[in-house]
C-alpha cells in the first residue's frame, strides 16, 4: 500500500498517560497535516508541515500536544497527560503542495484514541 | 479564518433519486473546494473537487457547482445507489493553506 499510513490504528490509554502516533505520508509529498475527528463531526485542523517546518498550529492544539517531522518524511503527534476529552480519531493527510496549484490531500486511516 | 457550514446533517433518499448537499464558506479568498466521502470506519476519500475558476464540474453521477458571489457550493449525486450511503464532507482551502471542513452529511439510500 503506497498510501498514507498511520500507526497504531487503535490506542487505549489511561488518563494522564502520554501517547505518540506516527504518520508516514505518501513518498515525496512535502505537506503533511494532522486533523482530529470526533463522532459525527468533520475533521478539525490541528497542525501542518511543509517538509520539516511546522507552519501552522491550531488553537485547538494545547501545550500538551506536540508534533514533529524531523526529516521531512514521517511525522509524530504526541499527547502528554491525556484527558478523556482527547478521545477522538486522529487523521493524517499529505499532499504535494505548490503555492499556485491546488492538489488533492490523501488521508490515512487514522488512529482511534480512547482515554479511560 | 475560514468557516464552512454544511447542510443538511442527515439526508435520506430513495434509490434512484437525486441527492443534493450544500455548503457555504466565509473566506472569499478560498479557491479550492473538495468533497470527501467517508464510509464507516474508513478514511475520507476525495470524490470530486472544484477550483474557483470554474462554476461546475461533473464526473459520471457526481457533480459540483460553485457560486463564488454567494460563497456557496453544492454536491449533486444522481441515480443514487446503495453504495452511495456514507458521510460526505465539503471543505474549502485558500492557496497553500489547510482544508477547513464542514460538519458532514450522513446520506442514506433506501432500497
Amino acid at each position: 500500500d503506497t498510501g498514507v499510513s498511520q500507526n497504531p490504528r487503535h490506542k487505549i490509554t489511561k488518563r494522564g498517560q502520554n501517547v505518540t502516533f506516527r504518520c508516514d505520508p505518501i513518498s515525496e509529498h512535502n505537506r503533511l497535516y494532522w486533523y482530529r475527528q470526533t463522532l459525527g463531526q468533520g475533521p478539525e485542523f490541528l497542525t501542518y508541515f511543509q517538509n520539516e517546518a511546522q507552519l501552522e498550529k491550531s488553537r485547538l492544539l494545547s501545550d500538551r500536544f506536540s508534533a514533529e517531522r524531523p526529516k521531512g518524511s514521517f511525522s509524530t503527534l504526541e499527547i502528554q497527560r491525556t484527558e478523556q476529552g482527547d478521545s477522538a480519531m486522529y487523521l493524517c493527510a499529505s499532499r504535494h503542495g505548490f503555492e499556485t496549484v491546488n492538489t488533492e490531500a490523501f488521508f490515512g486511516q487514522g488512529t482511534r484514541l480512547t482515554v479511560v | 479564518g475560514e468557516n464552512v457550514e454544511q447542510h443538511p446533517s442527515t439526508l435520506s433518499v430513495q434509490e434512484g433519486d437525486s441527492a443534493v448537499i450544500k455548503c457555504t464558506y466565509s473566506d472569499s479568498a478560498s479557491n479550492y473546494f473538495p468533497w470527501y466521502k467517508q464510509e464507516l470506519g474508513k478514511r475520507p476519500q476525495l470524490i470530486i473537487d472544484i477550483r474557483s475558476n470554474v462554476g461546475e464540474k461533473k464526473d459520471q453521477r457526481i457533480a459540483v457547482t460553485l457560486n463564488k458571489t454567494a460563497k456557496h457550493f453544492s454536491l449533486h449525486i444522481t441515480e443514487t445507489q446503495p453504495e452511495d450511503s456514507a458521510v460526505y464532507f465539503c471543505a474549502a482551502r485558500q492557496g497553500a493553506q489547510k482544508l477547513v471542513f464542514g460538519q458532514g452529511t450522513r446520506l442514506t439510500i433506501n432500497p
